[in-house]
């Protein structure tokens, strides 16, 4: 079965500080792993993924995660946060083996910067 | 660019009600889905086709129906509406290639009285 935990609801940071969103997932196979942020009122939308490689994903917005094979981990990551990355995020997992497109979602964690 | 576009994006029903939500994509994309998001319970797949005519369920895929007559359209039906379907729904797409992220819609905002 495939899984995924953000084991935050809300993270809370100070602009200009860093930031770490933690995902943990589960899949029986390799996965592909995806972050989508999601603005008030509006659908999700594709920041970065981790295909193979680097373990250091670089995306959108000055965001980037850091997949961790042993740790099971992709946690998310912006070394000085903005208050307009205040939103919720979402880790999403898939197995290689499994149906195209179709990915398992963590909860999502509500990020938000204080001026 | 239109995307992924839904209609209606709020709609309330009486208990009972039936009522469609329209997905459409303009991307050429061979896999649609649908999605519903609860609070704190992050998004979950409804159901999903892999192309016109295929179509199969995901987690959550009881009271609801779909088909996919075109590559584009993509529609779920809520047959005989329940309180417990109020949600907000999500349509997404996504290209033949690897590794599928998807595209999603603006979404739609159902209340079911």
């Amino acid at each position: 079965a495939q899984s995924v935990a953000q084991p935050e609801d809300q993270v809370n940071v100070a602009e200009g500080n860093p930031l770490t969103v933690k995902c943990t997932y589960s899949v029986s196979g390799n996965p592909y792993l995806f972050w989508y942020v999601q603005y008030p009122n509006r659908g999700l939308q594709f920041l970065l993924k981790y295909i193979t490689g680097d373990n250091l994903v670089k995306g959108s917005y000055g965001f980037e995660a850091e997949f961790n094979k042993s740790q099971t981990s992709f946690h998310l990551k912006k070394p000085s946060a903005l208050v307009s990355d205040s939103a919720l995020y979402f880790c999403a997992v898939r197995d290689r083996g499994t149906t195209l497109g179709r990915l398992y979602f963590g909860r999502g964690t509500q990020l938000t910067v204080w001026p | 660019n239109a995307g992924v576009t839904q209609t209606p994006k709020f709609q309330v029903l009486k208990t009972g009600q039936s009522m469609t939500l329209q997905c459409a994509q303009d991307m050429n994309h061979e896999y649609m889905s649908w999605y519903r998001q609860d609070p704190g319970m992050g998004l979950r797949l409804i159901h999903y086709s892999v192309g016109a005519g295929i179509t199969d369920q995901g987690e959550v895929p009881n009271g609801y129906n779909v088909s996919r007559s075109t590559t584009e359209d993509f529609p779920l039906r809520l047959l005989s509406a329940a309180p417990s379907q109020t949600s907000v729904y999500f349509c997404a797409s996504s290209s033949g290639g690897e590794p599928g992220e998807l595209f999603f819609g603006e979404g739609s905002r159902l209340t079911v009285l």
